[in-house]
């Protein structure tokens, strides 16, 4: 089993529309979860940690399930600029452990 | 956040040459980290550059092949020995302050 897991997707969307990602992990011993935004031929750009009580940032919110190694990533409002690839990122007493992303398209 | 630095941005390279990538860092952090991206893969990291010290490199990676320094806290090179095809890929430092981390820019190698 991968440690990090993420429905590669694409995931084509309109503009305005809610979308969801998910992200399964391995490693019980995990303590910190981030999500990550990659540009075409850009590097990752951190997008918000997420905590355990879940957290919002804007149109963005992400939750944490301990129990069930659990993360997934809330966009409401989809925006063009929201093109992306979604990176979800574990990590607990070693370096960052990356999914390989889920691609989402927003169209007009 | 830090402004990081990579040299070169991209680079094509011959079989059986090495190139060395730099990663430059404008404040000083803990932690310093090279992960590799090939074509339509996620990162995968490749090696802990520790400071003073030999680095610590991940299952499936050697020094041989990815020699790495970092002579202080805010510097650390990656060399790509030896290169094949299938070393063609995008080359990350990742470095971590104080619940922080940052990606540097990527350095973009295509082997011949």
């Amino acid at each position: 089993r991968k440690e990090v897991e993420q429905d590669p997707g694409p995931f084509n969307v309109p503009e305005g529309a809610t979308v969801a990602f998910n992200c399964t992990y391995s490693n019980s011993a995990s303590q910190s979860f981030f999500w990550y935004r990659q540009d075409c031929r850009k590097e990752p750009k951190l997008l918000m940690s997420v905590y355990s009580s879940g957290n919002e940032d804007g149109r963005f919110t992400a939750q944490l399930n301990r129990a069930s190694q659990y993360i997934s990533l809330l966009i409401r409002d989809s925006k063009l600029s929201d093109s992306a690839t979604y990176l979800c990122v574990v990590t607990g007493n070693t370096p960052l452990v990356f999914g390989k992303g889920t691609r989402l398209s927003v169209i007009a | 956040s830090a402004v990081i630095s990579q040299k070169p941005s991209r680079d094509i390279c011959q079989r059986g040459t090495s190139l060395t990538i730099q990663c430059q860092v404008d404040s000083q952090v803990t932690m310093m980290f090279w992960y590799r991206q090939q074509p339509g893969q996620s990162l995968t990291l490749i090696a802990t550059a520790n400071q003073g010290s030999e680095a610590t490199y991940e299952s499936g990676f050697v020094i041989d092949k990815f020699p790495i320094s970092r002579p202080n806290l805010t510097f650390s090179t990656l060399t790509v020995s030896n290169m094949s095809p299938e070393d063609s890929s995008i080359y990350l430092c990742l470095v971590q302050g104080y619940n922080e981390q940052f990606f540097g820019p990527g350095t973009r190698l295509t082997v011949l």
